[in-house]
């Protein structure tokens, strides 16, 4: 079955980086593009970064462009999201999710918790 | 940028009852991209119709979605105690994604 694992969240100060990970399983990975999507806490969801299936195309919300870059590795089967410069803004649940092409987002993580403070 | 503003906020039901979620964008899109997603708390947020009317695999036939345009609706028909949750609807642009703000469904 579809599995998608995040990690690397945690607690991080401001104007620092963090590198998330996307761990992927039950289907063919290389074939899919993939999102990264946010929910702060106790708010509603947020798209952060698009990439597509062989990673030569890549989309940002304007919120993180120029501090956040999204990767992966289909060797691995791994999704990446590398985040510079956060902000306290930036504090949410991190999702990976799969895309449907032209319709949503089909399999998501269970998500990992980004917390930028001092 | 097609912006997506679900109404009404809350939406306060007793099981059994039916329920109408309303999603509205600030231009038409095609019924094609447009998604609905159920997520409960400390969950994340589940495919539950596409292409504005379909319902995904393994999803309740009381879940129901419709409209065209500007104007769409996810319809519960009978309330069912799990059914209690937060309802996102959904554009799928060309390279990007646009939730509307949600609709709390809680129980009365």
């Amino acid at each position: 079955q579809v599995q998608l694992v995040e990690s690397g969240g945690g607690v991080v100060q401001p104007g620092r980086s963090l590198r998330l990970s996307c761990a992927a399983s039950g289907f063919a990975f290389s074939n899919y593009g993939m999102h990264w999507v946010r929910q702060a806490p106790g708010k509603g969801l947020e798209w952060v970064a698009l990439i597509s299936y062989t990673g030569s195309n890549k989309y940002y919300a304007d919120s993180v462009k120029g501090r956040f870059t999204v990767s992966r590795d289909n060797s691995k089967n791994t999704l990446y999201l590398q985040m510079n410069s956060l902000r306290a803004e930036d504090t949410a649940v991190y999702y990976c999710a799969r895309d449907w092409t032209l319709t949503g987002a089909d399999y998501w993580g269970q998500g990992t918790l980004v917390t930028v403070s001092s | 940028e097609i912006v997506l503003t679900q109404s009404p906020g809350t939406l306060s039901l007793s099981p059994g009852e039916r329920a109408t979620l309303s999603c509205r964008a600030s231009q038409s899109v095609s019924s094609t991209y447009l998604a609905w997603y159920q997520q409960k708390p400390g969950q994340a947020p589940r495919l539950l119709i596409y292409d504005a009317s379909r319902r995904a695999t393994g999803i309740p036939d009381r879940f129901s979605g419709s409209g065209s345009g500007t104007d769409f609706a996810l319809t519960i028909s009978r309330l069912e105690t799990e059914d209690f949750a937060v309802y996102y609807c959904q554009h799928h642009g060309s390279s990007s994604l646009t939730f509307g703000g949600g609709t709390k469904v809680e129980i009365k």
